[in-house]
């Protein structure tokens, strides 16, 4: 198993420009996440999802779309890319039942 | 809403050596999960400990044990002998099980983090 990939590993990203990060798991698991991480400063929850065709806001979503059309895939969609969306951002998934969040690499995007 | 908060920002120690780490949280909930996770400069995020809040014995992992108060809302982390290898950023979280509908979401909450350098 691969566990949970994320694409790509770095991004620079133009104000304004759009992009998606990929996020693909490889272990069943019903539930995903998308985080992201500020330098300095702990994960902070971004849009998660339940099962396909069932995502949810979660703290930060303002300027993000999730979409969830199969149980592998969990994309984040950047609209309009802005200087404060710099980050780390993290991709998780878990099973129904358990309690651990099985992390990806995470992919470090920059916006200037 | 559920607040995690680390003091710490940064520890230092030397290898061999014991350090704890502390973590507080507030909630109103009475079942919950708290963690720490452990990030190398790799960035890659590693489940280090779990302990379920109804469970009174603290939960041990080798050389990594915690210190749960409920009352209190405290969780510190305790590493015994430290290595060079456990140099890395560690965060708390908590989560609790949302359900509606029946459906469990389970998001997790982070602390700022810690920094912990160990020292040959």
């Amino acid at each position: 198993n691969a566990g949970v990939t994320q694409t790509p590993k770095f991004r620079i990203l133009k104000i304004g420009q759009s992009m998606t990060l990929q996020c693909t798991q490889d272990m069943n698991h019903n539930y995903m996440y998308w985080y992201r991480q500020d330098p300095g400063m702990g994960l902070k929850l971004i849009y998660y999802s339940v099962g396909a065709g069932i995502t949810d806001k979660g703290e930060v979503p303002n300027g993000y779309n999730v979409s969830r059309s199969t149980t592998e895939d969990f994309p984040l969609r950047l609209e309009l890319a802005a200087p404060s969306q710099t980050s780390v951002y993290f991709c998780a998934s878990r099973t129904t039942a358990g309690y651990e969040q099985y992390f990806g690499p995470g992919t470090r995007l920059t916006v200037t | 809403a559920q607040t995690v908060t680390q003091s710490q920002p940064e520890m230092s120690v030397q290898e061999a050596e014991t350090v704890t780490l502390s973590c507080t949280y507030d909630t109103s909930e009475n079942n919950y999960y708290l963690f720490w996770y452990k990030q190398p400069p790799s960035r890659q995020m590693i489940l280090v400990i779990r302990q379920e809040a109804y469970k009174q014995q603290n939960a041990t992992e080798n050389r990594f044990s915690v210190n749960f108060q409920k009352a209190a809302k405290s969780f510190s982390l305790k590493i015994s002998d430290s290595q060079l290898g456990d140099t890395a950023m560690y965060f708390c979280a908590f989560m609790k099980h949302h359900y509606a509908g029946g459906t469990s979401y389970g998001k997790l909450t982070f602390g700022q983090g810690t920094i912990l350098t160990v020292h040959p």
